[in-house]
């Protein structure tokens, strides 16, 4: 089991890119989980995904980000005209259930906005 | 939603001594309590975790304890070795969604 496998690892954009991260989560799960950390700080909930639906996105700027599960292929979380303030690393985690099932995190991606 | 308070938010002990990281939650409807370690550049990894049927629970040399009517929980290493300089996260979960205390950096002096 490759585990939940997150690219790139690192990405660099300029104000007002975008950015495009990936996550594909371990066999058999279906439940996707985005979290955002900065710097020395904790770990903080910003989207849960189920296959083709967002189940809730309320730690998710509302501007700028949204996130998507299709049926087929990773999930993905996109920055659209980044700023400095969105670098950070972003970690993608998986469950194989809803309810007190552990979640398993990807490596990050470590967004860099210069 | 749910508040995970963790303290301390650094811990420095002597290799050998055992350390403490200590967690309130605000939700009793939280259910599920697992802690993970970190190492610098890494990824969160799940070391331990308890629901709340159970008071108790121990792998080797770290252990876990909920106290369901204070909304506590903790977790003990004890024998600390330099392997074990990470930040712990402790975290709750209630529905499907996991809310993480702010980390405590656990240094072990050789």
């Amino acid at each position: 089991n490759a585990g939940v496998m997150q690219n790139p690892r690192h990405l660099v954009r300029r104000r007002g890119q975008e950015a495009r991260l990936r996550c594909s989560p371990m066999k058999g799960h279906s439940h996707v989980y985005w979290y955002r950390q900065l710097p020395e700080e904790g770990l903080k909930f910003m989207v849960y995904l189920q296959k083709e639906n967002i189940i809730d996105e309320s730690g998710m700027p509302k501007e700028r980000f949204s996130a998507e599960f299709p049926k087929e292929g990773p999930s993905i979380l996109r920055i659209q005209q980044v700023v400095r303030g969105d670098s950070a690393a972003y970690f993608c985690a998986s469950s194989p259930g809803r309810d007190n099932s552990p979640l398993h995190f990807g490596n990050g991606t470590r967004l860099t906005v210069t | 939603g749910e508040n995970v308070e963790q303290h301390p938010s650094t811990l420095s002990v002597q290799e050998g001594d055992s350390a403490v990281i200590k967690c309130t939650y605000s939700d009793s409807a939280s259910n599920y309590f697992p802690w993970y370690k970190q190492e610098l550049g890494k990824r969160p990894q799940l070391i331990i975790d308890i629901r709340s049927n159970v008071g108790e629970k121990k792998d080797q040399r770290i252990a876990v304890t909920l106290n369901k009517t204070a909304k506590h929980f903790s977790l003990h290493i004890t024998e600390t070795q330099p392997e074990d300089s990470a930040v712990y996260f402790c975290a709750a979960h209630n529905d499907y969604k996991l809310s993480f205390g702010a980390g405590t950096t656990v240094t072990v002096r050789a």
